[in-house]
């Protein structure tokens, strides 16, 4: 079956502009996951959401950063006047339920503020 | 202080060898952990759980030391496929199984 995809692959934008980044999880899959890695680094946690609702979002670094997910399924992360400092890679991950469950990631989208 | 730490490499090993990795969490707290592997600008995947009492899996062998807040990933007669970045993992107990990931250890298996 298909897995995580995740658009754009890339992405380049200038400092201060608006950019949107969409997941569209495996099918089924209650559980989304947003991480972003920066090079060289591990991916580290943003925002959890089970089903539609954001279940922990303690992960986002500021005010700039918000994400969606208004049916359950595909999710959009959304960030406010980019910053250099915002340039990463940002990876989704799905999983069945959340608990325990492995999660699985997409490609991820690689940002690039200028 | 990281809550997942790793030696970032990179390990150079010739094909055949036997290389192992350590990683130490500093979250008493910690419930499951993983090794993950990830390749050059691929997303990670999973390569393994790991258990207290060990786990196999043909030729790597993950362990978890609770007491020492240490794990480890042994593998053997290492292949040139087994190149990548290797990255530990824990989930914290009540933590919506979100990842904490450690920097990630690179290896490079050379004919």
């Amino acid at each position: 079956g298909a897995g995580v995809s995740q658009t754009p692959s890339n992405k380049v934008t200038e400092k201060g502009k608006y950019v949107e980044l969409r997941c569209d999880p495996i099918s089924g899959h209650t559980a989304l996951y947003w991480y972003r890695q920066s090079l060289g680094q591990g991916p580290e946690f943003l925002i959890y959401f089970q089903g539609t609702g954001a279940a922990d979002d303690s992960g986002l670094p500021n005010d700039r950063f918000f994400a969606v997910r208004p049916e359950g399924s595909v999710s959009t992360l959304k960030i406010q006047r980019t910053e250099r400092g915002d340039s990463a890679v940002y990876l989704c991950a799905s999983s069945l339920s959340g608990s325990q469950d492995e999660q699985f990631f997409g490609p991820g989208t690689r940002l690039t503020v200028l | 202080r990281k809550e997942v730490e790793q030696d970032p490499g990179p390990f150079n090993v010739p094909e055949g060898a036997t290389v192992a990795f350590n990683c130490t969490y500093s979250n008493s707290a910690s419930q499951s952990f993983f090794w993950y592997r990830q390749d050059c600008r691929k997303e990670p995947k999973l390569l393994m759980s790991v258990y207290s009492s060990g786990n196999e899996d043909g030729r790597f062998t993950a362990q978890l030391n609770r007491a020492s807040q240490y794990i480890s990933l042994l593998i053997r007669d290492s292949k040139l496929s087994d190149s990548a970045t290797y990255l530990c993992v824990v989930t914290l107990y009540n933590a919506g199984n979100m990842l904490t990931f450690g920097g990630g250890t690179r290896l490079m298996v050379k004919p």
